[in-house]
């Protein structure tokens, strides 16, 4: 199944570097999502898009920063991260809020 | 989430029958979902209540209590491939999924 495809699949920067995570959905949706999954943790969902416009933010430090060009496209934009921000970032996206959300493979970042 | 709990571990037997629960805050609920996760891959979607009672789908059924605040995962005929985090998760009135910590289940042969 690759209707949300997400790139890259690993990284590892370094806390001054600045990179971008991408998200891509085939399937028509119209809401997409970011999560970080840590270790022994649930998933935390940081940023809803709806219709391109964001509709959610649960309180994420400003070094991750989100972006929406179109329905089909979401970015994670990461600088001056810390170690403790180390986890895998998941991108979803469903039909309208609170319909079946469908994920992406996920991005393993590390962080030294 | 703080609001969703389910065990953290539970191990069976191939070819057994395994009840995974979850429990959840009823306030403002609007949904129950369950998400297989296998370990380093996406979870992917397997079931989704809203109204009271048995949904099956194949080996995998799952129920939901709204006065309870109850829902479980049965998984029958268990299989190697089986071996997985099981996620619980409720959508809410604030329009977005909260996900329990999951449980990892272990199929033993």
């Amino acid at each position: 199944e690759t209707g949300v495809t997400q790139t890259p699949r690993h990284l590892v920067m370094g806390m001054t570097n600045k990179k971008s995570l991408k998200c891509e959905q085939h399937l028509g949706h119209n809401a997409m999502y970011w999560y970080k999954q840590s270790a022994k943790k649930p998933l935390e969902l940081m940023f809803v898009y709806s219709l391109e416009e964001r509709v959610e933010n649960n309180s994420v430090p400003s070094r991750f920063s989100p972006e929406c060009p179109n329905s089909s496209h979401l970015f994670l934009h990461l600088h001056t991260l810390q170690p403790e921000d180390s986890a895998l970032y998941l991108c979803a996206s469903s039909r309208n809020p609170q319909e079946t959300q469908y994920f992406g493979p996920g991005t393993r970042l590390l962080v030294l | 989430g703080q609001n969703i709990d389910q065990p953290t571990e539970m191990t069976a037997t191939e070819g057994a029958i395994v009840q995974i629960n979850c429990t959840y805050q009823t306030s403002g609920f609007n949904g129950l979902f369950w998400y297989q996760q296998h370990a380093g891959e996406a979870p992917t979607f397997l079931s989704y209540n809203v109204l009271d009672g048995l949904e099956e789908k194949g080996r995998f059924s799952s129920f939901l209590s709204r006065s309870k605040g109850y829902s479980y995962l049965l998984l029958k005929e268990l299989q190697m491939k089986d071996s997985a985090s099981y996620l619980c998760a409720e959508s809410g009135s604030a329009r977005q999924l909260t996900f329990g910590s999951g449980t990892q289940l272990t199929v033993l042969p």
